[in-house]
């Protein structure tokens, strides 16, 4: 049973330049939320999606911005890259009991580690 | 403002000491809490899962608690050994969202 696969593993941009980041969820869950790690401190929540939509947004200016794809995988997309935006960007999968609003938990990917020169 | 903290943020113990990492949250209504573990550089692994109707979760050497009451949880570690040096992050998805919240974590250092 495959974990959640992100990719690129590492990725180096220059500012100014656009990047987009994949994503696949672990089988069985249908939801994927995007986070970013700076160093040395705790995930910060950038976005989910559920259903081919943002159900809820942190935080983050508009040139973060992302899509899920019907077979439940999904893209983040940043766009006029800052120095700031380098970091660790993490994606996690999770399944929400229709109705209830109740989830299992996440499962995490291993990120991918974007440097912005 | 929903919020999750850690005390302490970095913490060293000899090999097979018992320990207790400490997470705090402002709101009580909660969903879940979650217990992470990350290496440096690397994604986070779950530990445990305490859904809002539970009072504790074990899996091996590690106990987690939950009390919504007063706000906190504490993973307990028992036996330690060098390999669980690591970063601890507890993570809270509170009621009303969709998004979980992170502490800072703890980052944990054993010795051998």
């Amino acid at each position: 049973d495959a974990g959640v696969t992100q990719s690129p593993t590492h990725l180096i941009k220059t500012r100014g330049q656009q990047v987009t980041l994949r994503c696949s969820p672990k089988s069985g869950h249908d939801t994927v939320s995007w986070y970013q790690q700076a160093l040395g401190q705790g995930p910060q929540f950038i976005f989910q999606y559920y259903e081919e939509e943002e159900r809820q947004r942190g935080n983050f200016p508009d040139r973060f911005s992302g899509h899920q794809f019907p077979n439940y995988s999904s893209e983040l997309n940043v766009n006029a890259l800052l120095l700031g935006d380098s970091a660790l960007y993490l994606c996690a999968s999770s399944f929400m009991t229709p109705g209830t609003g109740a989830d299992y938990g996440y499962t995490f990917g291993s990120g991918t580690r974007l440097t912005v020169v | 403002k929903q919020e999750v903290t850690q005390i302490p943020a970095a913490l060293s113990v000899p090999e097979g000491e018992n320990l207790v990492l400490n997470c705090s949250f402002t709101d009580s209504a909660i969903y879940n809490l979650q217990w992470f573990r990350q290496d440096p550089g690397k994604g986070l692994t779950s530990l445990l899962l305490i859904q809002s109707s539970q009072r504790e979760q074990t899996s091996g050497r590690l106990n987690a608690s939950l009390d919504k009451s007063s706000g906190r949880s504490t993973l307990y570690i028992a036996a330690s050994q060098p390999g669980d040096s690591a970063t601890y992050l507890c993570a809270v998805r509170f009621t009303g969202g969709f998004k979980t919240i992170f502490g800072a974590g703890t980052r944990l250092f054993v010795k051998a």
